[in-house]
């Protein structure tokens, strides 16, 4: 099956400072990434809708300016977590649709972001 | 307003023993239903994906059944293992408007294996 790499998979960070997570898919071009939040014990929230080489679509109540998504290519986007703060620690996940598919959507690894 | 609702929430059964897992929905107009499984930690993996037409799916002990006239759907694990513990997530997509499509996301049913 196709492969959907995120890195990294776990990541700390001082209150304040940026991070960025990256997702990639290996064997496929991914027209379309989603980026997705977890909290413990809920389901995922889906944050952005990110299509290549153009501006993602947040879901209500995400701050565009707080989470940037890039997703310059089809086999690559990144969400850049601005100036955390610590309820920003969370689990964050990316998944990728194949080009010309509409059903099937291959989910990475996830990252584990603590801000301290 | 389109939902998904799983049951039970949570599940406890010995190794060996079969489960079923219950999903209700509510998503129109519908496209597909799918079974993802979320070890701890991880991100979901697809088990089973159904289109309006399909009624039953199975991958290994894992069979999915649909039925779209009462817009229910089962997992049912047969001969249960340790590394099936995890959590079981029934996920809805809405039909497509355009090149864009919404996925429903069920709360889940973590189930857990005990030797």
């Amino acid at each position: 099956g196709a492969v959907v790499s995120q890195h990294p998979s776990r990541v700390i960070c001082k209150s304040g400072t940026s991070v960025k997570i990256e997702c990639r898919s290996l064997d496929f071009q991914a027209t379309t990434m989603f980026w997705y939040r977890q909290f413990p014990k809920q389901s995922l929230m889906l944050m952005a809708t990110s299509n290549e080489g153009s501006k993602a679509t947040y879901e209500q109540g995400v701050e565009k300016d707080k989470f940037l998504i890039n997703h310059a290519s089809l086999t690559l986007s990144t969400l850049t977590v601005t100036s955390a703060h610590p309820e920003d620690s969370s689990f964050y996940i990316c998944s990728a649709r194949i080009w010309g598919k509409n059903t099937e959507a291959f989910f990475g690894q996830g990252t584990r972001l603590t801000v301290v | 307003k389109n939902q998904v609702e799983q049951s039970p929430q949570s599940l406890i059964i010995l190794e060996g023993k079969n489960c079923t897992l219950q999903c209700n929905y509510t998503v129109s107009p519908f496209s597909n239903l799918r079974w993802y499984k979320q070890d701890t930690g991880r991100g979901p993996v697809s088990l089973t994906i159904m289109t309006f037409s399909e009624n039953t799916k199975s991958n290994g002990r894992y069979t999915a059944t649909l039925d779209a006239d009462t817009k229910q759907s089962s997992l049912h694990i047969t001969a249960s293992q340790l590394s099936d513990s995890a959590s079981y997530i029934c996920v809805v997509s809405e039909k497509p408007r355009g090149s864009n499509y919404q996925l429903i996301w069920g709360a889940g049913t973590k189930l857990i294996i005990k030797p």
